[in-house]
């Protein structure tokens, strides 16, 4: 089993949509929570925190629940740039290599 | 504004060739990790550093070699290269926390 889960998509969404993605970890111990975003052939970039009280940044609303070991990114009102890959991450400080990435999960808003 | 740069940002090179993808960060870290991503798959940890002198391998087997001989500098060498290592080399650092990545170096072997 993968360390951290996210549903690969492609998600093909209208603008204006609502949508969620979901991912899962395995490790318990995990201490830190973090969705990046990837565009095509470009560098992953940080897009939000997750805290555990649930966070939210404009559009973008992350969700944490430590006892189901499940993460989620929602997106409001998708615009066409919201287009990418969004990577899960996860921290758990007991690994030497520190963060572990989701496969990332597609999305991509239609006109 | 960059704070982590990798050189050179696109890379051809012919078989056996010997190559150094540069990374460097100006922020400090202490962590500093080198990433292999093929066009639409996920990151695989090659190598990473948790300071001067520090380089342990990743995941992801790799004929690569690193050093960390300075806290800001990340090299990153293949001895000789093969169209198998054609990819994207993607180089993070953190102090703790999130990642922050450079551009990326695409390479080409033919």
């Amino acid at each position: 089993r993968k360390e951290v889960e996210q549903d690969p998509g492609p998600f093909n969404v209208p603008e204006g949509a609502t949508v969620a993605f979901n991912c899962t970890y395995s490790n318990s111990a995990s201490q830190s929570f973090f969705w990046y975003r990837q565009d095509c052939r470009k560098e992953p970039k940080l897009l939000m925190s997750v805290y555990s009280s649930g966070n939210e940044d404009g559009r973008f609303t992350a969700q944490l629940n430590r006892a189901s070991q499940y993460i989620s990114l929602l997106i409001r009102d998708s615009k066409l740039s919201d287009s990418a890959t969004y990577l899960c991450v996860v921290l758990h400080p007991g690994s030497a290599r520190q963060l572990t990435f989701g496969s990332g999960t597609q999305l991509t808003v239609l006109p | 504004e960059a704070d982590i740069y990798q050189t050179p940002r696109y890379l051809v090179i012919g078989t056996g060739k010997k190559i150094t993808l540069e990374c460097s960060q100006t922020m400090g870290h202490d962590k500093m990790y080198w990433y292999q991503q093929d066009p639409g798959m996920e990151l695989h940890l090659i190598h990473y550093s948790y300071g001067v002198n520090s380089t342990e391998k990743g995941d992801l087997s790799s004929e690569s070699t690193v050093s960390r001989i300075r806290t800001e500098h990340f090299p990153l060498t293949l001895e000789s290269a093969r169209p198998s290592h054609t990819s994207q080399y993607l180089c993070a650092s953190t102090q703790g926390g999130g990642y922050t990545f450079g551009s990326g170096t695409r390479l080409t072997v033919v």
